[in-house]
């Protein structure tokens, strides 16, 4: 069936560097992807999204790469503080044939260490 | 500005009771959804309503119920609580800017365990 999955369930990073965190995806009609973070308690909160027109898209600190030949979406986040401690989920919109629903990954656990 | 208010925060319940979970969002968005949130999973739709008047089911309907009062609330219930439903469960509301089912905001969550 479709799936969003993710590569990583937990990532430790050093204060500084920067974190890297990997999403496959199998439906190839999905046509909009979106990455939120949730910190414990809380509810998941928008990073940022990319349409499937786009490879790469930037915002304040992250990165989104899209690689559609392999099914492969990335949130690349620069220089990582204690602050990006957190679960990331992709999600992926299916496509008119899917309903348009958001699909969205298990979740990758970032701890940041000071 | 409240964004996406949910209420209880969190509820124990015992088999067989009813409760209705309550979502409220203050960003005049058309569309709103319920999820649940389960240990090791990511979010799983449950019933959402694209536009004020009009509801649909999602991945997870069975056990549920969903009224939309207006276009701000935006209600989940549970007629019989099962174990099975023991869960966090959010809500979320997006706007015109994107069509449905593009940017959710999400609601704090409603913590629930039924005994």
């Amino acid at each position: 069936g479709e799936s969003v999955g993710l590569h990583l369930p937990t990532l430790s990073v050093q204060e500084g560097d920067n974190s890297i965190i990997n999403c496959a995806y199998s439906n190839s009609a999905s046509d909009y992807f979106i990455w939120y973070k949730q910190e414990s308690g809380k509810g998941p909160q928008f990073i940022i999204d990319i349409r499937s027109n786009m490879d790469k898209r930037q915002g304040q600190r992250v990165t989104v790469l899209l690689n559609k030949t392999v099914k492969h979406l990335s949130l690349q986040i620069a220089a990582t503080q204690p602050g990006d401690s957190a679960v990331y989920f992709c999600a992926e919109k299916g496509g008119v044939a899917a309903g348009n629903k958001l699909t969205f990954g298990g979740g990758t656990r970032v701890l940041v260490k000071p | 500005n409240a964004g996406v208010t949910q209420t209880p925060k969190f509820q124990v319940l015992k088999t067989g009771q009813s409760m209705t979970l309550q979502c409220a969002q203050d960003m005049n968005h058309n569309s709103m959804y319920w999820y649940r949130q389960d240990p090791g999973m990511g979010l799983r739709l449950i019933y959402y309503s694209a536009s004020e008047g009009t509801t649909d089911k999602g991945e997870v309907p069975n056990g549920y119920n969903v009224s939309r009062l207006n276009k701000r609330e935006f209600s989940l219930r549970l007629e019989s609580a099962a174990p099975s439903q023991t869960s966090v469960y959010f809500c979320a509301s997006s706007g015109l800017a994107r069509a449905v089912f593009g940017i959710q905001y999400f609601g704090a969550g409603t913590r629930l365990s039924v005994l």
